[in-house]
């Protein structure tokens, strides 16, 4: 089964840095997801990346896939305390949904 | 109006007891999932089901049993309840085909065994 490593497991950064989140699967990705989790909220989407190379932005958030389709990494430009919560990939997985790593805590400094 | 709701949000019970959690979709979404999130925030997939087929992940109890009335709504019915179930869980639901990997969540249901 495919599994998603995700680093660091958490981050404390201050407010206006920027910072990058990995992402990396034990097999080639055929479909790469990034959602965000407010904490004692659902998961909302943020985008997909399926072609190696791929980038894709939405906002101060880029996320890009490697050539390999085995890594990808979030970055956000000059963070806002909005941005505090918990980021997750996924990728097709078992059961016909989607397998995610054990995400990546984001705390904001003001 | 929410896109993907559950009840309740909260539940408090006592071991061996026998709850449900209620999910319900107004996307028209053709496949919906039950999620498990632990203490850790692991997330971890437990059903997928559509009109035509449940595929079940093979570490999940068969005291959980996913029910689908109708395709707008997958419950989740847990029977003689143990402390290791108390968790986070989340209903998803998705459209088959080129999107089928964007879920839109519910907020989640979080069961406490005692």
């Amino acid at each position: 089964s495919q599994e998603l490593e995700q680093s660091p497991q958490s981050l404390i950064v201050q407010e206006g840095k920027n910072l990058t989140i990995n992402c990396t699967s034990s097999k080639t990705l055929y479909g790469l997801y990034w959602y965000k989790q407010k904490y004692g909220e659902g998961l909302i989407f943020l985008m997909m990346l399926q072609k190696g190379g791929e980038e894709k932005s939405h906002e101060k958030i880029t996320a890009k896939l490697d050539e390999k389709k085995q890594q990808s990494s979030l970055h956000i430009t000059a963070s806002q305390p909005s941005h505090a919560g918990i980021y997750l990939c996924g990728a097709a997985g078992g059961a016909d949904g989607l397998t995610f790593g054990k995400g990546t805590h984001l705390i904001i400094q003001p | 109006d929410t896109a993907v709701s559950q009840t309740p949000k909260y539940l408090v019970t006592q071991m061996g007891n026998d709850k449900s959690i209620k999910c319900e979709q107004n996307l028209g979404h053709d496949t919906m999932y039950w999620y498990k999130q632990d203490s850790k925030k692991f997330l971890k997939i437990m059903f997928s089901y559509n009109n035509k087929e449940l595929i079940i992940n093979e570490t999940v109890p068969n005291r959980f049993s996913p029910k689908s009335p109708d395709k707008a709504h997958l419950n989740l019915h847990i029977n003689s309840l143990e402390l290791g179930d108390s968790a986070v869980y989340f209903c998803a639901s998705s459209q088959r085909g080129r999107a089928a990997g964007e879920l839109f969540f519910g907020e989640g249901s979080r069961l406490t065994v005692l």
